[in-house]
């Protein structure tokens, strides 16, 4: 099975600061058909989790344009320019590609 | 809008039976994989499995593999999730989630979470 490993698993950050967080998978993610299922996800506490980021780098429809996504093979980087408030919550990666899909551990992103 | 809305909150003894539904509205059910997440008490997210309502191809976790059973009824658009067995390790939140229907890849939207509690 793949296993996903986040990193830091806690992240302290101040307002208007960047943040980055970094997924390593233990295999290549590349699927057959090219693509690379790699996703982030962001659970704000006592909320379903929502979509941020699909295919690496591509940002879903309503996500602010401070939040990018990139990597290739097995290290994936998730960044947010400039941290707000409602970014609080734990940040997931999952990848698609391999069966059975799988998740990272989440890292917690709070305000300093 | 695609939206997917699940059943309500479940308190069961150890050894029963339960049944928890997701239900699919705003696009075509039959034709879009949907996965379940586990989430246990302040804990993270594991993928437990997906199932395509169209054939009802299933796909388990491993560690969940006969623990569990995925089905779906696609003439109602419901997904359900079920247990013959529960145990009080069972206790935590579910959510549905579906293959993106605009063909973005896995898992949106979500559900909003069935709490299933497990306890004698």
């Amino acid at each position: 099975d793949v296993v996903m490993t986040q990193s830091p698993l806690s992240l302290p950050v101040t307002l208007g600061q960047p943040a980055s967080i970094s997924c390593r998978s233990s295999q290549s993610l590349v699927y057959s058909d090219g693509n690379i299922y790699l996703s982030w996800f962001h659970q704000r506490p006592g909320q379903s989790p929502r979509r941020l980021i699909y295919k690496v780098s591509s940002r879903d429809s309503g996500v602010p344009d401070r939040f990018s996504g990139s990597g290739s093979g097995t290290d994936f980087t998730l960044i947010i320019s400039r941290v707000e408030a409602e970014d609080v919550g734990v940040y997931y990666c999952m990848q698609g590609t391999h069966w059975p899909h799988s998740f990272g551990q989440g890292t917690k992103l709070e305000i300093k | 809008e695609v939206q997917l809305v699940q059943s309500g909150a479940e308190v069961k003894k150890p050894g029963e039976s339960l049944r928890i539904s997701c239900k699919g509205s705003g696009y075509s059910f039959a034709n879009y994989w949907i996965g379940w997440v586990r989430q246990m008490p302040g804990k993270g997210l594991e993928w437990m499995g997906i199932i395509y309502p169209g054939d009802s191809d299933t796909k388990y976790s491993p560690s969940l593999q006969g623990q569990v059973t995925l089905s779906a009824d696609t003439s109602i658009s419901t997904a359900y999730l079920q247990w013959s067995s529960l145990k009080a390790s069972d206790s935590a939140m579910y959510y549905c989630a579906t293959y993106a229907v605009a063909g973005t890849g896995w898992f949106d939207p979500w559900g909003q979470g069935t709490l299933v509690t497990v306890s004698s």
